[in-house]
C-alpha cells in the first residue's frame, strides 16, 4: 500500500513541546519529508530525513525515524503561536528521480496563548 | 532564489469561462509538478514534467484541463472551460536532480468557480 496516515488535530501550549506522529506502510522510500502549511500559503519545505537516519535535529526541530515500526515524528520544542499551522508529513518515491510522492492527509496544530 | 512563483494568486471566474494559471519554477529545477488541493481529496499530482516534457499526466481530471512547459522557466495550467467543481487551490512544485528529491512549493493559486 501507499498509505501516510496522520492524525488530524493536535493543540499544546504555547511554550510547550509538540509532537506530532506520522505512519507510513511501504517501507522503500528514500527521504521523508517535514512540510508545514500556514493559512493561505504553500507548503513549506521544514526538514528532510533520510530513510538510514534514526534523527535528525534542527534548532527547535527534531525529526525521529522507526523504521521497524514505519512510524516518523516531528518535535517541535517551545512551540509558539507562529508555529499553528498544518503540518504534512510525505515520503519521496521509492526510486530517485521518479515523481510519485505520498503525503499524508496533514496535522492541523493549534497553540493556545 | 526567489522560490517557486505562481500567478495569480488568486483568481475568481464564472462557469464557462477559461482559467490559465502560471508557474515559474525555481531556476535550474528540472522537475515540475502541478498539485490540486482541496479538503475533501488533499493534495493530488495533476501532471509531472521533467525536462520540460510530460511524463505522467494520469491525474489530469479530464480533457478541460490541459497543461504546458514551453521551456524551462514557465509553466501553464488550463481549464476550458471551468466548472464550479474545479475551485481549489492549485500549487506548482519543482525540483532538482540530486540526493534529496526535495519538492519545493509555490504560494498557490486559490481558484474559485462561480
Amino acid at each position: 500500500g501507499e498509505d501516510v496516515e496522520q492524525s488530524l488535530f493536535l493543540s499544546v501550549r504555547e511554550g510547550d513541546s509538540s509532537v506530532i506522529n506520522c505512519t507510513y506502510t511501504d517501507s522503500s522510500s528514500t527521504y521523508l519529508y517535514w512540510y508545514k502549511q500556514e493559512p493561505g500559503a504553500g507548503l513549506q519545505l521544514l526538514t528532510y530525513i533520510f530513510s538510514n537516519m534514526d534523527m535528525k535535529q534542527d534548532q527547535r526541530l527534531t525529526v525521529l525515524l522507526n523504521k521497524k515500526d514505519k512510524h516518523l515524528s516531528l518535535r517541535i520544542a517551545d512551540t509558539q503561536t507562529g508555529d499553528s499551522a498544518i503540518y504534512f508529513c510525505a515520503r519521496a518515491p521509492p526510486t530517485s528521480g521518479t515523481y510519485k510522492y505520498i503525503f499524508g492527509t496533514g496535522t492541523r496544530l493549534k497553540v493556545l496563548a | 532564489d526567489a522560490g517557486v512563483i505562481q500567478s495569480p494568486r488568486h483568481e475568481v471566474t464564472e462557469m464557462g469561462q477559461e482559467v490559465t494559471l502560471r508557474c515559474k519554477p525555481i531556476s535550474g529545477h528540472n522537475s515540475l509538478f502541478w498539485y490540486r488541493q482541496t479538503m475533501m481529496r488533499g493534495l493530488e499530482l495533476l501532471i509531472y514534467f521533467n525536462n520540460n516534457v510530460p511524463i505522467d499526466d494520469s491525474g489530469m481530471p479530464e480533457d478541460r484541463f490541459s497543461a504546458k512547459m514551453p521551456n524551462a522557466s514557465f509553466s501553464t495550467l488550463k481549464i476550458q472551460p471551468s466548472e464550479p467543481r474545479d475551485s481549489a487551490v492549485y500549487f506548482c512544485a519543482s525540483r532538482a536532480s540530486g540526493i534529496t528529491d526535495t519538492q519545493y512549493f509555490g504560494p498557490g493559486t486559490r481558484l474559485t468557480v462561480l
